[in-house]
């Protein structure tokens, strides 16, 4: 099984900050890569697929970057909506597989 | 899009579900379909997928062999057949829409404790 690591576990910015989570493959996914996000008590919410494409609907606040076994989800510009638990997924190969999540605090 | 569970509930040890996952806003008969799930507090775990004409399935290991997936275009409806169920399949499923997952229903709970 293909594993996914993402880092930090756990983050605390400010608004109007800009951050970056990364999502590590434990071998290649080509760019099969899809982010997630989600609040208490809700279900989640895709963001991006294909590595890089965001979602419909989706604010250009999102970003996506990488290939292969590294990939970074960025957030610029922090609002109070966008603290949430973050997800990535791998889609390359079966079972497909989930990051632990990365919790966004509000400093 | 909207994706609606239902069918979840308290089971025992060993007992047996159906779960249910109504589609509209989209058309589903050629949509690939998951099964998602999250034990209470935890991460999110994925468990099978269906392609669009039902005829290829895949499970997490976990679940092979005692949980099947399939669906009726029909319908508009995807299904998860569980068996054999164990505590550790108390979670929360979600039922999800694309190849890459687009879309994801509110969830239905799962809870199989004696």
């Amino acid at each position: 099984d293909i594993q996914m690591t993402q880092s930090p576990s756990s983050l605390s910015a400010s608004v109007g900050d800009r951050v970056t989570i990364t999502c590590r493959a434990s071998q290649g996914i080509s760019n099969s890569l899809a982010w997630f996000q989600q609040k208490p008590g809700k279900a989640p919410k895709s963001l991006i697929y294909a590595a890089s494409t965001l979602q419909s609907g989706v604010p250009s606040k999102f970003s996506g970057s990488g290939s292969g076994t590294d990939f970074t989800l960025t957030i610029s510009s922090l609002q109070p909506e966008d603290f949430a638990t973050y997800y990535c997924q791998q889609y390359n190969s079966y079972p497909y597989t989930f990051g632990q999540g990365t919790k966004l605090e509000i400093k | 899009v909207q994706l609606v569970e239902s069918g979840g509930g308290l089971v025992q040890p060993g007992g047996s579900l159906r779960l249910s996952c109504a589609a509209s806003g989209f058309t589903f008969s050629t949509s690939w379909m998951d099964w998602v799930r999250q034990a209470p507090g935890k991460g999110l775990v994925w468990v099978s997928r269906i392609n669009s004409d039902g005829s290829s399935t895949n499970y997490a290991d976990s679940v092979k062999g005692r949980f099947t997936i399939s669906r009726d275009n029909a319908k508009n409806t995807l299904y998860l057949q569980m068996s054999s169920l164990r505590a550790e399949d108390t979670a929360f499923y979600y039922c999800t829409r694309g190849y890459a997952i687009a879309s994801w229903g509110q969830g239905t709970l799962v809870t199989v404790s004696s």
